[in-house]
């Protein structure tokens, strides 16, 4: 099993619906969360850190559920240029490293 | 700030061949690592330094892949004799110790390997 599990999509949308992303990971001692995004044939960026309340940046609203292991993204008034790849990430308590999920490709049509 | 600069961007070579990537992390990060993408695999971190020391090599995938971090400023990801299936995006990216395990990690714009 991957640590972290992402449906690889592509989700296709109209401009201005509503979208979410789920994400499952392995490791019940993950303890930071994170959404990167990565456009097509560049490298990925921090979109977001997932907290275990809950939070909310604009458009883009992260939730983590610690119980079911589970890591939403939802996306409010999709853009075109909200058009990438977005990667769930994880990281176990104490160590810098990363993991992964392969990504859910969002193609955001006018 | 520059960001984390990698070289070559783009590198074709022939089965057998050494192959070097470089990397010049963001000044003042104290880690850096380095990733490889696939399609089939995703993003997968081969190696991590911490202050140029080797903390986590477990996934450089065999003994033809090693890794080097001579300096703060500078880091070299090797593959000798390089093969088909090394053919991937190599990243290299830094972050810094400041706030625990919520530091962003910065990207370089990766280095497009293919193999023949």
């Amino acid at each position: 099993r991957k640590e972290v599990e992402q449906d690889p999509g592509p989700f296709n949308v109209p401009e201005g619906a509503t979208v979410a992303f789920n994400c499952t990971y392995s490791n019940s001692a993950s303890q930071s969360f994170f959404w990167y995004r990565q456009d097509c044939r560049k490298e990925p960026k921090l979109l977001m850190s997932v907290y275990s309340s809950g939070n909310e940046d604009g458009r883009f609203t992260a939730q983590l559920n610690r119980a079911s292991q589970y890591i939403s993204l939802l996306i409010r008034d999709s853009k075109l240029s909200d058009s990438a790849t977005y990667l769930c990430v994880v990281n176990v308590a104490g160590f810098q490293k990363l993991v992964f999920g392969t990504g859910t490709r969002l193609l955001v049509s006018p | 700030d520059a960001g984390v600069i990698q070289s070559p961007r783009h590198e074709v070579t022939e089965m057998g061949q050494e192959v070097t990537l470089r990397c010049k992390p963001i000044s003042g990060h104290d880690y850096l690592f380095w990733y490889r993408q696939t399609m089939m695999r995703g993003l997968e971190l081969l190696i991590y330094f911490n202050n140029n020391v080797p903390i986590d090599d477990s996934g450089m995938p065999e003994d033809r892949f090693s890794a080097k971090m001579p300096n703060a400023s500078f880091s070299t990801l090797k593959i000798q004799p390089s093969e088909p299936r090394d053919s991937a995006v190599y990243f290299c990216a830094s972050s810094s110790n400041t706030g625990g395990p919520r530091n962003e990690q910065f990207f370089g714009p990766g280095t497009r390997l293919t193999v023949l």
